[in-house]
């Protein structure tokens, strides 16, 4: 079975700081990445997915993820925080195609992110 | 409709009691998932439903958990002699196929609260 890790748990920035969220996954085979987003008092929103293609991913809002699988690691980024990327953030995975779980996803523990006006 | 919804918003019940969670997922999807949220933790995942059969149930906990979903749209989670241990959030999400070999974007609802007490 996969898992996830998200090292930090709580991020506290400046606005136009750059923010970097890790994320670590534990399986062999192949993946496919997610990011995703919840704002205060709103519900889980899709920032950003992989699954092939090109390892630099965009996704909404400015966000972007590289994927690099020798570190098993598809980190989440962006160059200038804003106040409203105050939120709490998610990696998920799942791996395709394995017997009994190809769609349902693993989440990280999450990382709550406070931007400071 | 224009997202996953999900009722009740809040549950409060019982230790013992027999609890019902209702999700209606996105008009035409034909996969949904139900997951489970403990304070302080991502989304774990339960149960994924393909159309009206449960394609994968290996997240359910114990047999006290149980979910249906008869004619392949609304979908219903049912938790038998409630624990206290089984408070948290319950979170529904669902893709429009479900067999992109896991690719598809899962949209979640805004989950029910569950306490028990």
């Amino acid at each position: 079975a996969q898992s996830v890790s998200q090292h930090n748990h709580h991020v506290i920035l400046s606005e136009a700081a750059s923010l970097e969220l890790g994320c670590n996954y534990s399986y062999g085979g192949t993946v496919n990445l997610f990011w995703y987003v919840q704002y205060p008092g709103q519900h889980l929103q899709l920032l950003l997915k992989y699954f092939s293609g090109d390892p630099l991913v965009k996704g909404i809002k400015g966000f972007e993820a590289e994927f690099i699988k020798s570190k098993f690691s598809f980190n989440l980024r962006k160059p200038s925080v804003q106040w409203s990327d105050t939120a709490e953030y998610f990696c998920a995975v799942n791996a395709p195609w394995t017997v009994g779980g190809a769609d349902g996803l693993t989440f990280g523990k999450g990382t709550h992110l406070i931007i400071q006006p | 409709g224009a997202g996953v919804s999900q009722t009740p918003s809040n549950k409060v019940t019982e230790k013992g009691k027999y609890v019902e969670l209702r999700c209606d997922p996105i008009s035409g999807h034909t996969a949904l998932y139900w997951y489970r949220q403990s304070l302080g933790q991502g989304p774990e995942f339960l149960i994924y439903f393909q159309g009206t059969g449960a394609a994968d149930d290996s997240g359910l906990p114990n047999d006290r958990f149980f979910a249906v979903r008869p004619e392949g749209s609304v979908s219903t989670l049912k938790i038998q002699r409630t624990e206290r241990g089984d408070s948290a959030v319950y979170l529904c999400a669902s893709s429009a196929t479900g067999l992109a070999g896991g690719t598809d974007t899962q949209y979640f609802g805004p989950g029910t609260r569950l306490t028990v007490l």
